[in-house]
């Protein structure tokens, strides 16, 4: 059954160090999504892509973060200085065009900043 | 805009027992529901959702949620739990490719 693959699933960095998470989403998905869950707290959108651009950004997702889709298959999130507070689970979804909008989700990377 | 709201953070219940996990959400228009389901140090699973047709959904793992739009509830059962089902369940919305998740309720099984 195809899935949505993250790695790493867990990053320790120093703080103000970059962090790269990356996702494979499902081959033929169209739209992407990074969630990010603080311990303890709900899952929080954080962007949409669509077409080789951000389609939507939540007020999280400041000027230190940014995603790429490189190539045709890898989806990254890029923290560029990271802040003690950008600890979280981070998890990587996709959805396919038309459909129920049901969002299959990655198994998450978890990052630790010290 | 849209938005979830699950009552109770927490939910204990005995080993067979009823399990409901109460969500509510606002929606501008008709929504797709989805529950999903968080194992300790997993990822999100998909329990079940609702799209459109039949308000009653059944999911994976015993689970059952009724979509009631005149009480805009999409609340989650389970009959008889077992101590497997101890985990966060989240109630999400969505009406436009993003996906809109309640704050989680945690279920404790009790033997």
């Amino acid at each position: 059954e195809p899935e949505v693959t993250q790695t790493p699933s867990h990053q320790v960095t120093q703080m103000g160090q970059e962090v790269i998470l990356r996702c494979v989403p499902i081959s033929n998905h169209l739209y992407f999504y990074w969630y990010r869950q603080i311990l303890g707290q709900k899952v929080e959108f954080l962007v949409s892509f669509y077409n080789n651009e951000i389609s939507e950004k939540s007020e999280i997702f400041d000027d230190q973060f940014s995603v790429e889709r490189p190539d045709g298959s890898n989806f990254t999130l890029k923290i560029r200085s990271t802040k003690l507070e950008d600890s979280a689970m981070y998890f990587c979804a996709s959805v396919g065009a038309g459909g129920s909008g049901e969002l299959f989700f990655g198994e998450g990377s978890r990052l630790t900043v010290l | 805009a849209q938005s979830v709201t699950q009552l109770g953070s927490h939910v204990s219940v005995s080993e067979g027992a009823l399990v409901l996990l109460r969500c509510n959400y606002s929606s501008s228009v008709p929504p797709y529901l989805f529950w999903y389901v968080q194992y300790p140090n997993q990822g999100l699973q998909l329990l079940l959702k609702y799209t459109t047709g039949a308000t009653l959904v059944k999911g994976i793992n015993g689970f059952e949620a009724e979509f009631k739009k005149s009480e805009t509830s999409f609340h989650l059962t389970k009959p008889s739990a077992h101590m497997s089902d101890a985990a966060e369940y989240f109630c999400a919305v969505t009406n436009d490719y993003k996906l809109s998740f309640g704050a989680g309720t945690t279920v404790t099984v009790r033997a």
